[in-house]
């Protein structure tokens, strides 16, 4: 079955960049959504279609898919990132949508 | 403003069934396709269910096949998932979330409800 893979946790310093892939065969192929989700809130689209943001998402969050790896970038880190990142795709073949098992981002 | 609501969630013996409801405000429900996903206690987000605006295209997750029923009422503005033979790896938040075009079918989730636990246990 497709499942991404994604690192199980990022750390970064505030005011650096963090980057968060997600992998899996041909994944640049396929669409891939990013969502954030902090403790206890549901989670927030942030980046859909690779690369674009959807409206109040700051221009800090930025996404690239390419060959077996799909990046969410996020710059310039402030406290308020520090959440559960996950990226997800809709497998054609199944007709499934897959998640991937999401990384934790912690801000030093 | 733009809203789900998700209600019907509870402790279940497992076996039994439960229905979940979603009732969306906001915007004009039968317009855009919508979902389910749960998330385990301390774990990872997983998709459920997908219906498309009109109910003729529907698609589960091999977990909840044969299981799960996901319908919708356009006149009612709701969304509902029917729920049989719980399972224990049923336990879950699940929520409710809405396509983020209208009349296409993206796959990115743009709304999302504030979840309705369901716990399966004897």
């Amino acid at each position: 079955s497709y499942v991404p893979t994604q690192p199980p946790s990022v750390s970064v310093a505030p005011g650096k960049t963090a980057r968060i892939t997600c992998g899996e065969d041909k994944i640049g192929t396929k669409s891939v959504h990013w969502y954030q989700q902090k403790p206890g809130q549901a989670p927030v689209l942030v980046i859909y279609y690779d690369s674009d943001r959807p409206s109040g998402i700051p221009e800090r969050f930025s996404g690239s898919n390419s060959g077996n790896t799909a990046t969410l970038t996020i710059g310039r880190v402030e406290a308020g990132d520090e959440a559960d990142y996950y990226c997800q795709v809709w497998d054609s073949s199944s007709d499934h949508v897959v998640f991937g098992g999401g990384t934790k981002l912690t801000v030093l | 403003e733009v809203q789900l609501v998700e209600s019907g969630g509870g402790l279940v013996q497992p076996g039994r069934s439960l229905r979940l409801s979603c009732a969306a405000s906001g915007f004009t429900f039968d317009n855009y396709v919508m979902y389910w996903v749960r998330q385990p206690p301390g774990k990872g987000l997983e998709w459920v269910s997908g219906i498309s605006w009109n109910s003729g295209h529907i698609a589960y997750a091999d977990s909840v096949t044969g299981r799960f029923t996901i319908s919708r009422d356009n006149a009612k503005n709701s969304l509902y998932l029917q729920m049989n033979s719980l399972r224990a790896e049923d336990t879950a938040l699940y929520y409710c979330t809405r396509d983020l075009r209208v009349g296409a079918t993206t796959y990115a989730f743009a709304i999302w409800g504030q979840g309705t636990m369901v716990t399966v246990s004897s």
